[in-house]
């Protein structure tokens, strides 16, 4: 199995911040990754895929890059609504694999 | 728009199997591959596997030997049926569409809160 690690498990920021959460595979999974958004209590939220390609609806303040083995998502200003748990996922074999979560809280 | 609806026993006992199916309403439904994923309490996500409407199925390795997922495309469902199940099995299990050519999951059910007790 593809092992997805994500950085930092969790981070406080303030709204207007411009956060950076990082997933590592454990292979190269090429440009086969997405980004999910999940508020306590509700369904993840596909926000990004193919690494970069934003999902229909998606602010364009969430953004995403890397290739290979390092990817990074990007909040460029921080919104109330942001305040969630983000999780990556290896779309390039199976079985497909989630990163453990980074949970973005209130500073 | 595409909506998923799940729903099932949220009560098991273990060594009991575990079945839960997902209605679709909204959109194609033969022309996607629909999943399973769960999500342990306070835990991250797993996924358990997907079907397509011909019945081709893929499975997580870790879960193969007790899972079962199954389609019945005349009325747009897909099932999952999860056997012996133990505590480490509750979990809130969601079903999914996985967006075509990319493998990730752009539609999701509300999710079902399933406990299995000892």
């Amino acid at each position: 199995d593809i092992q997805m690690t994500q950085s930092p498990s969790s981070v406080s920021a303030s709204v207007g911040d411009r956060v950076t959460i990082t997933c590592r595979a454990s292979q190269s999974i090429s440009t086969w990754l997405a980004w999910y958004q999940q508020r306590p209590g509700k369904a993840p939220k596909l926000l990004i895929y193919a690494v970069s390609s934003l999902q229909s609806g998606v602010p364009s303040r969430f953004s995403g890059s890397g290739s290979g083995t390092d990817f990074t998502l990007t909040i460029s200003s921080l919104q109330p609504e942001d305040f969630a748990t983000y999780y990556c996922q290896q779309a390039n074999s199976f079985p497909r694999t989630f990163g453990q979560g980074t949970k973005v809280e209130i500073k | 728009q595409v909506q998923l609806q799940q729903w099932g026993a949220g009560l098991l006992k273990s060594s009991e199997t575990l079945s839960l199916t997902c209605g679709v309403y909204g959109g194609s439904f033969s022309d996607y591959f629909w999943s399973w994923i769960r999500q342990p309490p306070g835990k991250g996500l797993e996924w358990i596997g997907e079907i397509n409407h011909s019945g081709s199925a893929n499975y997580n390795p870790s879960l193969k030997s007790r899972v079962t997922i199954s389609v019945d495309t005349s009325k747009n469902q897909f099932s999952l049926k999860l056997s012996s199940v133990t505590a480490a099995d509750t979990a809130v299990y969601y079903c999914a569409r996985v967006k075509r050519w990319r493998n990730v999951f752009d539609f999701w059910g509300q999710g079902t809160m399933v406990t299995v007790s000892s």
